[in-house]
């Protein structure tokens, strides 16, 4: 069975400061996606970046980048330049397609709370 | 954003009473997702549906029913609550026109549940 793991419950950053959050699963899969998730305090699910496995090229959004490593199978997000509203709990998830249903089943890690320090 | 809503927002009930959680979206996906949400669990699949009257378990099933009569509205119901089932439920929806929409998981903004 996948499962993600995120080993950090809790971290912060100051301000325009950089920061990595890891994340790690575990697969027999070659053929599945990766995503991480943001949910600041209004708890609504925000879709932050998005990575095909079979892409070698890291996906970057604004500053918002991840650093993808297949054979280690990690998945860290990097934030650039944060600000406050970037404040929220980051999940990483990992998704592959379900053969029998045609539909695509997400396994959801326990989830990074961020806060950003002014 | 996507067209998701989930109804009621907030809803606090006793044991043993019945309990109907509603999403409904405007995007015509064909898949739906309820997951609920837990402290220190991340999110985890209750149901979902790959089409009109096409429904399955998730991981976490067990006291939950779905029905998917038509493509806008995926109804969750608790038969009879109970206090482990407090939490926060997510809709979810995915689209069918290959990637990134089919893979990609745009979320309804969760209704809080509290069983007394």
């Amino acid at each position: 069975a996948q499962t993600v793991t995120q080993s950090q419950p809790e971290m912060s950053v100051q301000e325009a400061e950089t920061v990595t959050l890891s994340c790690t699963y575990d697969t027999s899969e070659n053929n599945y996606y990766l995503f991480w998730y943001k949910q600041p305090p209004s708890r609504q699910m925000i879709l932050v970046i998005r990575q095909e496995a079979y892409k070698q090229q890291n996906a970057t959004e604004n500053r918002f980048s991840v650093n993808f490593q297949k054979a280690a199978k990690s998945f860290s997000l990097k934030i650039s330049d944060s600000q406050l509203g970037d404040t929220a709990m980051y999940f990483c998830a990992f998704m592959k397609p379900d053969a029998t249903s045609g539909t695509y089943k997400y396994i959801f890690g326990t989830g990074t709370r961020l806060k950003v320090l002014a | 954003d996507a067209g998701i809503t989930q109804s009621p927002r907030h809803k606090v009930t006793e044991t043993g009473t019945p309990v109907t959680l509603r999403c409904h979206q405007t995007e015509n996906h064909r898949y739906m997702y309820w997951y609920r949400q837990d402290p220190g669990h991340g999110l985890r699949l209750i149901h979902y549906s790959y089409g009109v009257k096409d429904t399955d378990k998730g991981e976490v099933s067990d006291g939950y029913s779905v029905s998917r009569s038509k493509t806008e509205d995926f109804l969750l119901t608790l038969e009879s609550a109970t206090s482990s089932q407090t939490s926060v439920y997510f809709c979810a929806i995915s689209g069918t026109n290959g990637p990134p929409n089919t893979d990609t998981q745009y979320f309804g903004p969760g209704t809080r549940l509290t069983v007394l």
